[in-house]
């Protein structure tokens, strides 16, 4: 079985400053990890995976996360947000059933 | 020409009512998906499918059905809506690779009255 814990529901930043979107996983295999993003009234975009290889991954637009797994962590973090990073962000991750397995959610809100 | 389409986008219907939604790709994945999405409880599986003859539920199927016509093609069904499958749907699809990441359509914002 796998599982994906967000750890915060909502998430609000200054324009300009950094951003940490926490995801804590299960799974009795060797999982893929991934992040979504969310914008409004839009469907869903990958924003990075982690497949086994490095352990930092970058994604789109400034993102990268880091896979750490002494800790079953995989959180997202961004040095300077962007107005344009308001959206709602999903942290997934897939064993060796293919299968995708949701968090529940990280709303972001980016402040002027 | 978006690589999955959603048909339609957005429908309203009575309770009681059968109501279908359909999913087409284009990426050539013989993995396709239905999601539901719930504020607060992310995206949930409803049925996926391995191939044309493969067909499985997911954690919510109850009240569902699904309909795999070719390899491009997956349909969802309500066979009778109710009020609380008022709810955004997804299709997505994937490659049988489970690294893979997979590709979303664009959503079906269903509301059942």
């Amino acid at each position: 079985a796998q599982s994906v814990t967000q750890l915060d529901s909502h998430v609000s930043v200054s324009e300009g400053t950094p951003v940490l979107l926490r995801c804590n996983y299960s799974s009795s295999y060797s999982p893929s990890l991934f992040w979504y993003v969310q914008h409004p009234n839009k469907g869903l975009q990958l924003l990075l995976k982690y497949t086994s290889a490095a352990t930092l991954v970058k994604g789109i637009n400034g993102f990268e996360a880091e896979f750490k797994k002494s800790e079953t962590s995989f959180h997202l973090t961004k040095p300077s947000a962007h107005m344009s990073d308001a959206a709602e962000y999903f942290c997934v991750v897939s064993a060796n059933d293919y299968k995708l397995s949701f968090g529940a959610g990280t709303t972001v809100t980016v402040r002027a | 020409d978006a690589d999955v389409t959603q048909t339609p986008r957005n429908r309203i219907t009575k309770t009681g009512k059968r109501i279908m939604l359909e999913c087409s790709q284009t990426k050539g994945h013989d993995r396709m998906y239905w999601y539901r999405q719930d504020p607060g409880l992310g995206l949930r599986l409803i049925y996926y499918s391995f191939d044309v003859k493969d067909i499985n539920k997911g954690e919510i199927s109850d009240g569902y059905s699904v309909s795999r016509q070719a390899q491009a093609k997956f349909s969802l069904s309500l066979e009778s809506a109710i009020p609380n499958q008022t709810a955004l749907y997804f299709c997505a699809t994937s490659d049988g690779v489970r690294t893979a990441e997979a590709f979303f359509g664009q959503g079906t914002r269903l509301t059942v009255v």
